[in-house]
């Protein structure tokens, strides 16, 4: 079965460059959500599209920005960055329960790993 | 404020025996709750979800309660392997109407 993809698969920038994450989500899939992982740390909702409309906004910096396509692929941009940066970035989509819009089960890939230096 | 938590020292057990991690919450009243596998450097796994009105679920060797009353669930797994050795998250809504919120997540050990 297919699965989300990201790219790339590890990034080293130097402070204060741009990045951009892309994210692949599983064909029919209508949610994709974004999330941030520091080391030893649960993962931080970032942010979500909906049928490729911005869904939810969670612990997002605003020097971060994301959209979606009309392919549904999502990409992750973010500039000015930082040493705090440095993470695992996942990627996670999902089919929301049809009849609450609440999120159900949520496949992750495999994850960027955001090194800045 | 809404608050998840799950035990955070490693939990070592020996093979075969069954594992049973906890995962309490705080100003939630979530219609479900999810549990997630995580190995190292690697996306989180889904694993289960139930629903606020049931009270057990299992999936082969895993097991999952859930007690609202309580604010608590646990996950048990049975017969277990070292190949079960990972990080288990709990989830549960967020502050979003369509998004989760993690546990930090307990570290399973399962000794060969």
């Amino acid at each position: 079965a297919a699965g989300v993809i990201q790219s790339p698969r590890h990034l080293i920038k130097e402070k204060r460059e741009t990045a951009t994450l892309k994210c692949y989500p599983i064909p029919r899939h209508d949610t994709v959500y974004w999330y941030q992982q520091g080391p030893g740390q649960d993962p931080q909702f970032l942010i979500s599209f909906y049928e490729k409309m911005q869904s939810d906004k969670g612990s997002i910096p605003d020097r971060f920005s994301a959209q979606q396509f009309s392919d549904y692929h999502s990409e992750l941009n973010m500039s000015s960055l930082e040493l705090g940066d440095s993470a695992l970035y996942f990627c996670a989509s999902s089919n929301r329960d049809g009849t609450r819009g609440r999120a159900g089960e949520q496949y992750f890939g495999p994850g960027t790993r955001l090194t800045v230096t | 404020s809404q608050k998840i938590e799950q035990n955070s020292e490693a939990l070592n057990i020996q093979e075969g025996k069954t594992a049973t991690l906890t995962c309490n919450y705080t100003n939630y009243s979530p219609a479900y709750l999810q549990w997630y596998r995580q190995d190292p450097g690697r996306g989180p796994v889904f694993l289960l979800l139930i629903r606020e009105n049931e009270k057990e679920k299992r999936k082969e060797r895993l097991k999952v309660t859930f007690d609202t009353t309580l604010k608590q669930s646990l996950f048990h797994i049975t017969a277990s392997q070292p190949a079960d050795s990972a990080t288990y998250l709990c989830a549960l809504e967020g502050s979003g109407y369509s998004t989760l919120t993690f546990g930090k997540g307990t570290m399973l050990l399962v000794s060969p």
